[in-house]
């Protein structure tokens, strides 16, 4: 089993849909997490670190449940420029060595149609 | 931009050569990761520098080696090239906030081993 697991997509979905992701992760001392952009041949970009209590940033929503192990991303009025892969990526977090490497899943292709 | 460079953009090389790839940090910023990403799967961490130190190592051979450097900017080097490294490699920079370590990534270095 996969440390970190996404459904591949692709999600198609028509401009102004609301679409959402979830991401699974395996390891239950996992502390820290992140959803990531990443356009095709380009870097990823950070798009919202994932809090206890959920969090909004504009058009996005991220929600993390720690009893059952995934986030979420919530897009809102989906836009053209939305589409994207999106990782979410999970860390042991804290100081000790090793424990800040991210594990990615292999992302979720989105594509927004007009 | 996330202010994290990286050098060279493209790179071909042969089977058995030996590459160095480059990495300048964001400013303020004391931690390098690197990662490789393979087509159509998400960055697999490879290592971690921290203050000159290797600060975690993922599944990595040792014919993947680097450096860290006072001014945190950061070398990777892969031995003995072989067909399956060709990949993208991303160094990313990071630092403690608020006891978080969002990690920012520079635009890569795209390796072609033939």
């Amino acid at each position: 089993r996969k440390e970190v697991e996404q459904d591949p997509g692709p999600f198609n979905v028509p401009e102004g849909a609301t679409v959402a992701f979830n991401c699974t992760y395996s390891n239950s001392a996992s502390q820290s997490f992140f959803w990531y952009r990443q356009d095709c041949r380009k870097e990823p970009k950070l798009l919202m670190s994932v809090y206890s209590s959920g969090n909004e940033d504009g058009r996005f929503t991220a929600q993390l449940n720690r009893a059952s192990q995934y986030i979420s991303l919530l897009i809102r009025d989906s836009k053209l420029s939305d589409s994207a892969t999106y990782l979410c990526a999970v860390t042991l977090g804290g100081r000790a060595t090793g424990r800040r490497a991210l594990t990615f899943g292999s992302g979720t292709r989105l594509q927004v149609q007009p | 931009e996330t202010g994290v460079t990286q050098s060279p953009t493209h790179l071909i090389k042969t089977r058995g050569q030996q590459v160095t790839l480059r990495c300048s940090s964001q400013s303020g910023h004391n931690t390098v990761s690197w990662y490789q990403q393979a087509l159509g799967q998400g960055p697999q961490f490879i290592f971690q520098y921290y203050r000159e130190e290797e600060n975690g190592r993922g599944n990595f051979p040792p014919r993947f080696s680097g450096l860290q450097f006072p001014n945190y900017s950061s070398e990777l080097n892969v031995n003995a090239l072989e067909l399956d490294d060709s990949a993208l490699y991303l160094c990313a920079s990071s630092t403690n906030f608020q006891g978080t370590y969002e990690q920012y990534f520079g635009p890569g270095t795209r390796l072609t081993v033939t």
